[in-house]
Order: structure tokens, then C-alpha cells, then sequence
């Protein structure tokens, strides 16, 4: 079955400073990968996705995302962290042909002042 | 503004009662998804219907049932209601079959209390 990992529940960052929130995938054949962002008290948005191409995506906000197929890790990059990124982070891999997620437990991003 | 619109947005009830969630997709989405949101289980995928067919199924208990209507608008029942049942539920759509796409939209939640 597809998985993924986020092994931080949380990663503490001062704004100006970069951000990295790891994501480790577990597939079998080629990985659909995803970052979702969810605000408090809001539903989950889509940031990024890796399908095939470039090992390097760029999504939303900023944010962009590295796959690394050696080390099986997804992790989601942004070069300068901003007070308004703090928020909950899912990493998400399509499990079969219809688009199902399955989502990591989630990694809370907190920057500070 | 997703464009999936869940309600209700919060409801509140006692166990063992039974409550319907509706969800209405992006307009030209096919697929519904559930999932549920709870401190202890992170996000749970529910079930998936596609153009008013279930296609996939996740750890949905089986007091919970959810249909897609020929209008694509969809409601997951929560019946027997336990205390444990207390979550966010979240419907989310997309356009299917997508091979290269893949991306959900997600509605609000609907935010259950089960007292």
C-alpha cells in the first residue's frame, strides 16, 4: 500500500530564515506526490505536486518541493519563511488510478517573529 | 473559495443519535471524497464516489454510509453516533479520470460534536 511519512509534528522556523518539512514515501511503481496546507479552521489547499519531470517543483506561495527518488523523500522548501506560512503541512501520495490521497499525519510550521 | 460547499459547518448531538453531511462539488468535478479529521487518527480517507459509484473505500466504519446523487452533490450518514465519532469532516472533489492531475479540492469541514 502507498504511504507516506512526516516525521516532525512540529518545525519551529524564524521568519527570514529557510524552511524544510520532510515527507518520506513508501510506493510501489512511479509516486504521485502532493502538499496540502491547511489554516486553522479551514479546509486543506493544494500547494504542489510531483507526477513525473523535474525533481525540483515550484507551487504556491513561494513554496517549492524536492524529490529525491534515492532517498525516497519529498521534502517542502521555502527560501524565506514568513509569520503568515504558520500552519499545518500534509504531504499526500495518489493511491490508484482515481485520485485517492493518502496523507501523512501532518507537520505544524510555527514562525516566529 | 475551494468551490466545494459542505454543510452543516457545526453540528452538535447526542450519541447514539444519527446525522447526515452534504456536500456539493466544484461545478464539472465527477468525484466526491471523505475524509475525517481527528486529533488521534490525523486525516482519514472515508470513501470515494465517482459520477454516483463508489470506487474506493477506507477505514469507514460501518455505521457510516454516504451516497452521490445524480446531481454529483453527495451526503455521508453518520449513524449510532459515538463519542469517538467527534471529527472534522472534510469532502473534497476533482476531476476524473485525471492521470496527470490528481489535485482535490477541499470544502470547510463540517465540524461534529458528539456530547
Amino acid at each position: 500500500a502507498q504511504s507516506v511519512a512526516q516525521p516532525e509534528d512540529q518545525v519551529n522556523v524564524a521568519e527570514g530564515n529557510p524552511l524544510t518539512v520532510k515527507c518520506t514515501y513508501s510506493v510501489s511503481g512511479n509516486p504521485y506526490l502532493f502538499w496540502y496546507v491547511q489554516y486553522p479552521n479551514r479546509g486543506l489547499q493544494f500547494l504542489l505536486k510531483y507526477i513525473t519531470g523535474d525533481n525540483l517543483v515550484k507551487g504556491s506561495y513561494g513554496f517549492e518541493a524536492e524529490f529525491n527518488k534515492s532517498q525516497t523523500s519529498f521534502h517542502l522548501k521555502k527560501p524565506s519563511a514568513l509569520v503568515s506560512d504558520s500552519a499545518l503541512y500534509f504531504c499526500a501520495v495518489r493511491d490508484g488510478g482515481y485520485n485517492k490521497l493518502i496523507f501523512g499525519a501532518g507537520t505544524r510550521l510555527a514562525v516566529h517573529p | 473559495d475551494s468551490g466545494v460547499t459542505q454543510t452543516p459547518k457545526h453540528l452538535i448531538t447526542a450519541t447514539g443519535q444519527r446525522v447526515t453531511l452534504r456536500c456539493s462539488p466544484r461545478s464539472g468535478d465527477l468525484s466526491v471524497y471523505w475524509y475525517q479529521q481527528s486529533l488521534d487518527q490525523g486525516l482519514q480517507f472515508l470513501i470515494q464516489y465517482y459520477n454516483g459509484e463508489e470506487r474506493a473505500k477506507g477505514n469507514i466504519l460501518e455505521r457510516f454510509s454516504a451516497q452521490q446523487f445524480p446531481d454529483l452533490h453527495s451526503e455521508l450518514n453518520l449513524s449510532s453516533l459515538e463519542l469517538g465519532d467527534s471529527a472534522l469532516y472534510f469532502c473534497a472533489s476533482s476531476v476524473v479520470p485525471a492521470p496527470s492531475s490528481g489535485e482535490l479540492f477541499f470544502g470547510e469541514g463540517s465540524r461534529l460534536t458528539v456530547l
